[in-house]
């Protein structure tokens, strides 16, 4: 399978617990994405990369928040502490340019109790 | 108001009938155009980019119309596989999906 995948696809997590998500984008595709989404939402845009550069992130992405791409291939996403509030599907998508159609991962669906 | 705002639905809609949703964008800088689906807790799928000139594929049309700021999308002959919510996606400096359009094709 070549698509985009993602891991865990379920987590659940007590309060103030770290977690982390990997992404492994399409493999010719430099830009990675990731994006939350909550229940009767469109995803929303947390950060994304090109090759291992972070180029943007967006205000939701709090303190709390950690992303990196080391090698410009796959990614993880660190949440710690969580909060209730964190709970939602992290979706993860790549594509070959800025302008291009994004292609998704599954998501990994965080439960915070 | 909203960058990119769709009519959330719900549609409920017989099988075979035609079946269209608007999308207006905010931004008239905005440069790329997409329509994906998201079926229920599945993460969203591209369906078709939508150009000035229009495109089709199958039953499916797509049209953006820049003086007025929206993208649409026709469904025709519309299945029960079509149910799903159709995310419209517009991309300026960054990418911005709408709310959605939950549509439920009724047999």
């Amino acid at each position: 399978d070549t698509g985009v995948s993602q891991d865990p696809r379920h987590k659940i997590t007590k309060r103030g617990q770290n977690v982390t998500f990997r992404c492994d984008p399409i493999s010719e595709h430099n830009r990675l994405y990731w994006y939350r989404q909550t229940l009767g939402q469109g995803p929303e845009f947390l950060t994304y990369f090109q090759n291992e550069a972070q180029l943007e992130k967006s205000r939701l992405l709090s303190d709390r928040f950690s992303a990196e791409r080391p090698k410009g291939s796959f990614s993880t996403l660190e949440i710690q502490r969580t909060e209730q509030g964190d709970s939602a599907m992290y979706l993860c998508a790549s594509s070959l340019d800025r302008l291009g159609e994004q292609y998704f991962g599954p998501g990994t669906r965080l439960t915070v109790t | 108001r909203k960058e990119v705002e769709q009519d959330p639905g719900p549609f409920n809609v017989p099988e075979g009938a035609t079946v269209a949703f608007n999308c207006t964008y905010s931004n008239s800088a905005s440069q790329s155009f997409f329509w994906y689906r998201q079926d229920c807790r599945k993460e969203p799928k591209l369906l078709m980019s939508v150009y000035s000139s229009g495109n089709e594929d199958g039953r499916f049309t797509a049209q953006l119309n820049r003086a007025s700021q929206y993208i649409s999308l026709l469904i025709r002959d519309s299945k029960l596989s079509d149910s799903a919510t159709y995310l419209c996606v517009v991309i300026n400096e960054k990418l911005t999906f709408g709310t959605g359009t939950r549509l439920t094709i009724i047999p």
